[in-house]
């Protein structure tokens, strides 16, 4: 089945201690991204990559770190969590490009104390 | 700056009801624009829109696309206590490589 696989998909954690959200697909998509959403804001952009080991910032980078050494994982690391990261993040990912429907995960919902 | 901007945020409609969302934006070099429909999880594809005047159908959901008023509606016939769901519509930023502004959702609640 195709799918994009996220996990935890659900984390409580404390300010500071590091932690890394995995996503994978299985589609053998070029293009992944990740994604925040907060009420009222909708969904906003924090990294995509466009293939492997091909990364870039997207609207809201700050205090996140992304990777793309597999074409199929891309993994969201936040080294020092602090509580403004708590949200509800979504992985997606697309064939060849972002103009393209993209693909979503379940999400991941974090809560940083 | 570019910026994606939908209304209503929410719409509380009855059953058969006829709704139509709002999405406007203002984007560099446009060329299309997304609509996604999310229920408790994930968002789902609905439409691609890339023409102006040309309208994208799927049963009871429409969309089309207006270039001259930089805007896109989605109506939605007939609703159903199925069709309550968040809708998101979104552009991509061509002249910045994989950038994607969604809008901030409509949230649409269909009671019986």
């Amino acid at each position: 089945e195709a799918q994009v696989t996220q996990n935890p998909r659900y984390l409580i954690t404390v300010t500071g201690k590091k932690l890394t959200v995995t996503c994978s697909q299985n589609m053998n998509h070029e293009y992944m991204s990740w994604y925040r959403q907060d009420p009222g804001l909708g969904l906003r952009q924090i990294y995509y990559s466009m293939n492997v080991e091909v990364t870039d910032k997207g609207d809201v980078p700050e205090g996140y770190k992304v990777s793309r050494k597999e074409k199929r994982n891309f993994p969201l690391i936040l080294e020092s969590p602090s509580p403004n990261q708590t949200s509800l993040y979504f992985c997606a990912s697309s064939f060849t490009g972002y103009n393209q429907p993209q693909h979503f995960g379940d999400g991941t919902r974090l809560s940083i104390l | 700056e570019d910026k994606v901007v939908q209304s209503p945020l929410s719409l509380v409609v009855h059953e058969g009801d006829t709704v139509t969302l709002n999405c406007s934006y203002e984007v560099t070099n446009f060329r299309s624009l997304l609509w996604y429909k999310q229920e408790k999880k994930a968002p789902t594809f609905l439409f691609m829109l890339t023409s102006s005047g040309i309208e994208k159908k799927s049963g009871r959901l429409s969309s089309i696309l207006d270039k001259k008023e930089l805007s896109s509606i989605l109506n939605i016939t007939a609703t159903q206590t199925g069709d309550s769901a968040i809708y998101l519509c979104a552009a991509p930023i061509y002249n910045q490589g994989g950038k994607l502004i969604f809008g901030q959702g409509t949230e649409l609640s269909v009671k019986p």
